[in-house]
Formats: C-alpha cells, structure tokens, sequence
C-alpha cells in the first residue's frame, strides 16, 4: 500500500530563511505526488505536483519540490519564506485516481 | 481547472440529527471523493462517488452513516447521519481533472453538539 510520512509536525523559520518540508513515500510503482497547502479556514490549494515528468518541479509562491527516487522523498523548499506562508501543508500521493495525506506540518514564521 | 462549490460552509448540529452536504462542480468529472479532516489531522478518504454506481467506501466507513448521492457528472452530496460530537470535522469534496490535477472545495466545518 502506498503512504505518505512528513517528518516534522510543526517547523518554524525566521521570515527570510530557507523552509524545507520533508515528505518521503512508500511506492511499489511509480508515483504522483504533490503538495497541499491549507490556511486557516480554508480549503486545500494546490501548491505543486510530480508526474513523471521533471524531477525538480516548480510550484506557486516560490516553492518547489526535487523528486529523489533512491531516497523515496518530495520535500518542498522555499528559498526564502515570507510571514504569508504561515499555513499547513500536506504531502500527497495519488496511487488510483484518489489522494493519500501524510499527516501535515504546520509552519510557522517568525519575524 | 474546475472550481467547486460546497455548501453549507460551516454549520453546528444537534446529536442524533443529520446533514447533509453538497458539492456542485462547474464541468462534468467522472470520480468525485469526499474526505474528512479531523481536528488537527490530515485528510482521510471517506468515499468515492461514480455517476450511476455506488459509492466505494473506505475501510472505516460505511454507508449507512456517510449516505453519497451523485445523480449526475457535476453534483453530489454527502450526508452525515445520526451524528455525534465524534463527527466534528471538516468535510471536503474534491474532484480529480486531466493531467492528475485533484482541486479542492473549501470545505465544511461540522460541529455536532
């Protein structure tokens, strides 16, 4: 069965600092993976996704994610994070035509 | 991309009463899921909604309790039946488009007291 882990449930980071969220997968075949980001009150807004295409994907608001298959991970970076991106995110793999969730990592930034 | 209408956006409930959600979609998509996001948790698939078959539901979960209706390619509802303060949560549709893309109603926060 394929699953999803987020290490870390809640990081923070200094408002110009370097976020990294890290997500790895249990896949027996190729997967598609993506990451969620959810704000308070809010609804799921899709920050980016893998297909099989780039290893290095480039999501929205400056984030983006590097497919690793030797290490089964996904993890987001941001270069340098900003008070807005204070939210929760969600690692996801799709493995037939529906969504699994690791359990989220709330980030924080401080000014 | 599709954008999702879900409604009621939040509501609180009496135990033992039911509601029910819907979720309207501006184009015709073939699979339909609903989740569920606990207090704090991630998102857990409740069930996936065909038009013309019934919902599949996830281990966990079952009809009777999480009733689907999906009478055509833009619509479903989702009914929380008998309810406890066990059932608060948010509870979300989402629909699956070309190119693997999964877009997101905002939601409904259920509070059963």
């Amino acid at each position: 069965a394929q699953s999803v882990t987020q290490l870390g449930s809640h990081v923070s980071v200094s408002e110009g600092a370097l976020v990294l969220l890290r997500c790895n997968y249990s896949s027996s075949v190729p997967p598609y993976l993506f990451w969620y980001v959810q704000y308070p009150n809010q609804g799921l807004q899709l920050l980016l996704k893998y297909t099989s295409a780039a290893t290095l994907v480039k999501g929205i608001n400056g984030f983006e994610a590097e497919f690793k298959k030797s290490e089964t991970s996904f993890h987001l970076t941001k270069p340098s994070a900003h008070m807005s991106d204070a939210a929760e995110y969600f690692c996801a793999v799709s493995p037939h035509g529906n969504l699994i969730f690791g359990k989220g990592t709330k980030l924080s930034v401080k000014p | 991309s599709a954008v999702i209408s879900q409604k009621p956006s939040r509501d609180i409930c009496q135990r033992g009463t039911s509601l029910t959600i819907q979720c309207q979609v501006d184009s015709q998509v073939t699979m339909m899921f609903w989740y569920r996001q606990q207090p704090g948790q991630s998102l857990t698939l409740i069930a996936t909604a065909n038009q013309g078959s019934e919902a599949t539901y996830e281990s966990g979960f079952v009809i009777d309790k999480f009733p689907i209706s999906r009478p055509n390619l833009t619509f479903s509802t989702l009914t929380v039946s008998n309810m406890s303060p066990e059932d608060s949560s948010i509870y979300l549709c989402s629909v699956e488009l070309q190119g693997n893309t999964y877009t997101f109603g905002s939601g409904t926060r259920l509070t059963v007291v």
